[in-house]
């Protein structure tokens, strides 16, 4: 199975600030990668896909980038909606598609 | 507008099997696949299969060969998920998501079902 890691796990920051989450797969995964915002309770939001592609509806403050083994999801300035768990998700490999542990953005 | 519409919680005795449902609306259901995704609490996100609406091939997360069986019926737009042979530790929200590709997993996922709680507990 392809491992998927997420730095940090925990991550305080202001409205405003500019936040970077990083993706690291255990091999090559090309750009096979998705990126999700979820909020307690509530289902998992497709942000970015193909590692870079911003999901419709989806605000222009998150963007993506990376590839192969590196990523990472940028939020350029922090809003109040932001603050939830991050989820990177590798789709190169069926056996099987494997998320990452989650980064938690909370107030600081 | 697309929606996926889960059944209701349960709650399940160790060694029994569970089925949840996902109608799907506002979409050609056969011209996508279902996603399975559970997620444990307080815990992250498991992926644990596909089915084509097209034409049902499935693939499964090894860890669930044997236990677990996707199925849908095209007439009334519903996936369904099995589970057989409960353990606590399937204790899980289970989640269906729509996938973009209807003849192989893209394994991402633009809109997903509200969630079934499945509790495990004798």
């Amino acid at each position: 199975d392809i491992q998927m890691t997420q730095s940090p796990s925990t991550l305080s920051a202001s409205v405003g600030d500019r936040v970077t989450i990083t993706c690291r797969a255990s091999q090559s995964i090309s750009s096979w990668l998705a990126w999700y915002q979820q909020k307690p309770g509530k289902a998992p939001k497709l942000l970015i896909y193909k590692a870079s592609s911003l999901e419709s509806g989806v605000p222009s403050r998150f963007s993506g980038s990376g590839s192969g083994t590196e990523f990472t999801l940028t939020i350029s300035s922090l809003q109040p909606d932001d603050f939830a768990t991050y989820y990177c998700q590798q789709y190169n490999s069926y056996s099987p598609f494997t998320f990452g542990p989650g980064t938690k953005v909370d107030i600081k | 507008q697309v929606q996926l519409v889960q059944s209701g919680a349960e709650v399940k005795k160790p060694g029994a099997s569970v089925k949840v449902s996902c109608k799907a609306s506002g979409y050609t259901f056969t011209s996508y696949g279902i996603s399975w995704v559970r997620q444990a609490p307080g815990q992250g996100l498991e992926w644990m299969g596909w089915i084509s609406a097209y034409n049902g091939n499935t693939n499964y997360a090894q860890k669930l060969q044997g236990r677990v069986t996707m199925t849908t019926d095209t007439s009334t737009s519903t996936a369904y998920m099995e589970l057989r042979s409960l353990r606590s530790d399937d204790t899980a929200v289970y989640y269906c998501a729509r996938d973009p590709q209807a003849l192989y997993s893209s394994g991402w996922y633009g809109y997903w079902g509200q969630g079934t709680l499945v509790t495990v507990s004798s």
